[in-house]
């Protein structure tokens, strides 16, 4: 399970306000992904890195930002153009962007009120 | 664009039955098929995973079967257990850009019943 994490484990924002959700890892993966769950959906992809200074948008990207300075580190902000920002957020990473076995974090749940 | 459906969303089986939970894919390029199973409140798990050169694949109680002409795909977990309760997502590779993304099925809750 180990070597992806994500903090912190619960998060609680006002409404308005940028929040930067935090994801490190140290299997020294070349690719790394944001997802966001929601209640009865499946994920859905909002940023993915295949290499440092790199990173391309996913299916829902509108209010998300994202920076890959660090190869152990992609940082999410949802920023106060999300519209319904209140979600589960996970990160993985995968060992390059050409393979396809992704591992998880353990999730931060954001709640903005 | 490309999706994934999953079915069916909610299953409840009694312990010892077997459960199968299907997925059909749209893009006909997809060549890798994971099933990730999520216990409530934490992070999804890898159990299992399938390539588009093989048919079946066999991990102990669980399955997966592959039909490349009928884009689909399913999970069989057999003999289930109270822990096998969780919920379970399929997903299928995407090619975009030179690079490997996951489409992901929206989930099926399953519930095994002591």
């Amino acid at each position: 399970d180990g070597g992806i994490t994500q903090s912190p484990k619960y998060l609680f924002r006002k409404e308005g306000q940028n929040v930067t959700l935090s994801c490190e890892q140290n299997l020294n993966h070349d690719a790394m992904y944001w997802y966001r769950q929601d209640p009865g959906q499946g994920l859905r992809l909002i940023y993915y890195s295949q290499i440092v200074n790199d990173f391309q948008k996913g299916d829902i990207a509108e209010g998300y930002s994202v920076s890959r300075e660090k190869k152990e580190s992609f940082p999410l902000t949802v920023t106060s153009a999300q519209k319904n920002p209140t979600a589960f957020y996970l990160c993985a990473s995968s060992l390059s962007g050409t393979t396809y076995e992704q591992y998880f974090g353990p999730g931060t749940r954001l709640t903005v009120t | 664009g490309e999706n994934v459906e999953q079915h069916p969303s909610t299953l409840s089986v009694q312990e010892g039955d077997s459960a199968v939970i299907k997925c059909t894919y749209s893009d006909s390029a997809s060549n890798y098929f994971p099933w990730y199973k999520q216990e409530l409140g934490k992070r999804p798990q890898l159990i299992i995973d399938i390539r588009s050169n093989v048919g079946e694949k066999k991990d102990q109680r669980i399955a997966v079967t592959l039909n490349k002409t009928a884009k689909h795909f399913s999970l069989h977990i057999t003999e289930t257990q109270p822990e096998d309760s969780a919920v379970y997502f399929c997903a299928a590779s995407m090619r975009s850009g030179g690079y490997n993304k996951l489409i992901f099925g929206a989930g099926t809750r399953l519930a095994v019943h002591p």
